[in-house]
């Protein structure tokens, strides 16, 4: 069975200090993972994707994820934040043979510190 | 570059009233997928269309309905509205399976009273 788990529904750093945003799967296939980002009133944006390339995946605005499969994790970085990073993020996980096998991690809400 | 469409933005309905949900895209998308996203449980798919003329259930398919009758657009109804419904609404897209991601709708918050 798949499952995604999102381990902390709140993280609050300082502007221009790291961000870490942890994400941890289950899979018993090859998954493909996902994040994405979402604004206040707004729907949901791709961040970035792993699909079996390379394990180290840059993404837009100056975030980046790591896939490893040994501690099935996929982990969202950014090396310093903004205001503007302010929001909810979203790690997901795909079965590529199934349409249906999406699931959505129950997210973590960014906040930034002045 | 318009994407993915979601008409209405906001509804408030009274229980037992029924309504249809519009998504609409232009990317040429086979799949379509209809969410309801509640705090603290993530999104979960209610439906979903593999192609034109074709539908599927999701995890959460109760009391909803859809139809696929243009690639382009992806319906879904709510018959009898009931509070639990109360929810928002995404609509989204992809060009295969989603191996290469998905495109979301802005949402509809939808309000049952």
């Amino acid at each position: 069975a798949q499952s995604v788990t999102q381990l902390d529904s709140h993280v609050s750093v300082s502007e221009g200090t790291p961000v870490l945003l942890r994400c941890n799967y289950s899979s018993s296939y090859s998954p493909s993972l996902f994040w994405y980002v979402q604004h206040p009133n707004k729907g949901l944006q791709l961040l970035l994707k792993y699909t079996s390339a390379a394990t180290l995946v840059k993404g837009i605005n100056g975030f980046e994820a790591e896939f490893k499969k040994s501690e099935t994790s996929f982990h969202l970085t950014k090396p310093s934040a903004h205001m503007s990073d302010a929001a909810e993020y979203f790690c997901v996980v795909t079965l590529y043979s199934s349409a249906s096998k999406i699931i959505f991690g129950s997210g973590t809400r960014l906040s930034i510190r002045p | 570059n318009a994407g993915v469409t979601q008409t209405p933005k906001f509804r408030v309905l009274k229980t037992g009233q029924s309504m249809t949900l519009l998504c609409a895209q232009d990317m040429n998308h086979e799949y379509m997928y209809w969410y309801r996203q509640d705090p603290g449980m993530g999104l979960r798919l209610i439906h979903y269309s593999v192609g034109e003329g074709t539908t599927a259930k999701g995890e959460v398919p109760d009391g909803y309905n859809v139809s696929r009758l243009k690639k382009q657009n992806f319906l879904l109804g709510l018959e009898s509205a009931a509070p639990s419904q109360t929810s928002v609404y995404f609509c989204a897209s992809s060009y295969s399976q989603g191996t290469y991601g998905y495109t979301f709708g802005s949402g509809t918050r939808l309000t049952v009273v």
